[in-house]
Parts: C-alpha cells; sequence; structure tokens
C-alpha cells in the first residue's frame, strides 16, 4: 500500500532552517511528484510547492519561493523540504502529498502524516 | 491566484442527513480540475473526490461531486457519525494549486 512517512517534530529558532523528509513506499517514486502543504495551527490548508521525482522540476508558491527549496532522493524514494529564515508565523504542521509526475496540476492522492514545526526563541 | 469561497463555514446536522456543501471559485477552473479533502483532528486530509465528480478509491458512494466552472458542490447523502469533520475543496487546474477555507460539518 501507499505511504509516505515524515520525519519528527522540529523545534526552531527564528531565522533558522528546517528541512523535513518523506520517505515514499508502496509504488514506483519516480512515476509520481511531491507537493508540500502547510497547515498554520487551527488554519486551513496551504500549498507551498510542487516538485517531480521523475526529472526533478519544481514549482514553487510565490509566497514561499525566495525561502524554500524542494529535493527528492530516487536512490531512497524520498522528498526533502527547506525552509529559510523561519518566522514565528511559519509555526504550522507541513504534510506532504503524492501528485502528478509531469505538472503540479493534479489533486492529492495520499498525504504523509505531517510534521509539526514549531518556531520560537 | 484562483480564490476559493467555501459555504457555509459551519453546517450543523444530525447523523442520516443530507449535507451540501458549496466551493465557488473566483475564476473558472480549468478542466473541471477541482477535488475534495476530509480533514478529521490530528488527522492528515484525505482525497474524497477529484476532476470535480470522481470518487477516490474507497470512498463511499454516500459521497458524491458535482459542477463546473465556477461553481462546484459536494452532497453527503445520508451523514454517517464518522463523516463528521472539516471539508476543503482544492483547485489544481491553474498554479498555485489553492484551497478554500473549509466547511466544518458538526453534529448538531
Amino acid at each position: 500500500q501507499v505511504q509516505l512517512v515524515q520525519s519528527g517534530a522540529e523545534l526552531k529558532k527564528p531565522g533558522a532552517s528546517v528541512r523535513v523528509s518523506c520517505k515514499a513506499s508502496g509504488y514506483t517514486f519516480t512515476s509520481y511528484g511531491i507537493n508540500w502543504v502547510r497547515q498554520a495551527p487551527r488554519q486551513g490548508l496551504e500549498w507551498m510547492g510542487w516538485i517531480s521525482a521523475y526529472n526533478g522540476d519544481t514549482n514553487y508558491a510565490q509566497h514561499f519561493q525566495d525561502r524554500v527549496t524542494m529535493t527528492t532522493d530516487t536512490s531512497t524514494s524520498t522528498a526533502y523540504m527547506e525552509l529559510r529564515s523561519l518566522r514565528s508565523d511559519d509555526t504550522a504542521v507541513y504534510y506532504c502529498a503524492r501528485g502528478g509526475a509531469y505538472s503540479s496540476s493534479s489533486f492529492l492522492g495520499y498525504w504523509g502524516q505531517g510534521t509539526l514545526v514549531t518556531v520560537s526563541s | 491566484e484562483v480564490v476559493l469561497t467555501q459555504s457555509p463555514g459551519t453546517l450543523s446536522l444530525s447523523p442520516g442527513e443530507r449535507a451540501t456543501l458549496s466551493c465557488r471559485a473566483s475564476q473558472s477552473v480549468s478542466s473541471s480540475f477541482l477535488a475534495w479533502y476530509q480533514q478529521k483532528p490530528g488527522q492528515a486530509p484525505r482525497l474524497l473526490i477529484y476532476g470535480a465528480s470522481n470518487r477516490a478509491a474507497g470512498i463511499p458512494d454516500r459521497f458524491s461531486g458535482s459542477g463546473s466552472g465556477t461553481d462546484f458542490t459536494l452532497t453527503i447523502s445520508r451523514l454517517e457519525p464518522e463523516d463528521f469533520a472539516v471539508y476543503y475543496c482544492q483547485q489544481y487546474g491553474r498554479s498555485p494549486g489553492t484551497f478554500g477555507q473549509g466547511t466544518k460539518v458538526e453534529i448538531k
């Protein structure tokens, strides 16, 4: 069965960086892409961006363009999301979700369990 | 970007009743690239509907989606106790993909 397993909770200080991992199993990793979506406490869902596990193409939401980098390691079927220059309003649960291989225009069929990132001094 | 507005914000219903959730887009959604997700407290969202009207694998047939252009609807024909949750619509036809703010379906 398809599974996306994310890394554990992180506590970071303002200005630091965080890297969240998302290990995929149960399907051919390079046949899909990975999206990252975040959810601030008691808030809705915010799409951050997409990376193709097929060819490494990315599409980032403009709001995160300057601070986010998404990568994949096809040898371990793992996707990574790094967010830099963290602020208190980056405190959220970060989800990875499986999407399309060739475009960010895809529904999100499978989701990771979420990673809580807390930014606090 | 495409703004999705969901209504109502909260829907108070009893088990067995019909739920009708609305999602309105600020621009036409390409090729009905509209999905619905269910989220329960402490859990990740779960895909219910994609392409406006296609049920995802394993989703009961009491869930149905309809609509096109700028107006979309999720209908739950008879609410089961496990259906009380927050529901989000998402458009994925234009980048950035955007979500509605959610509709909470609560027990009356």
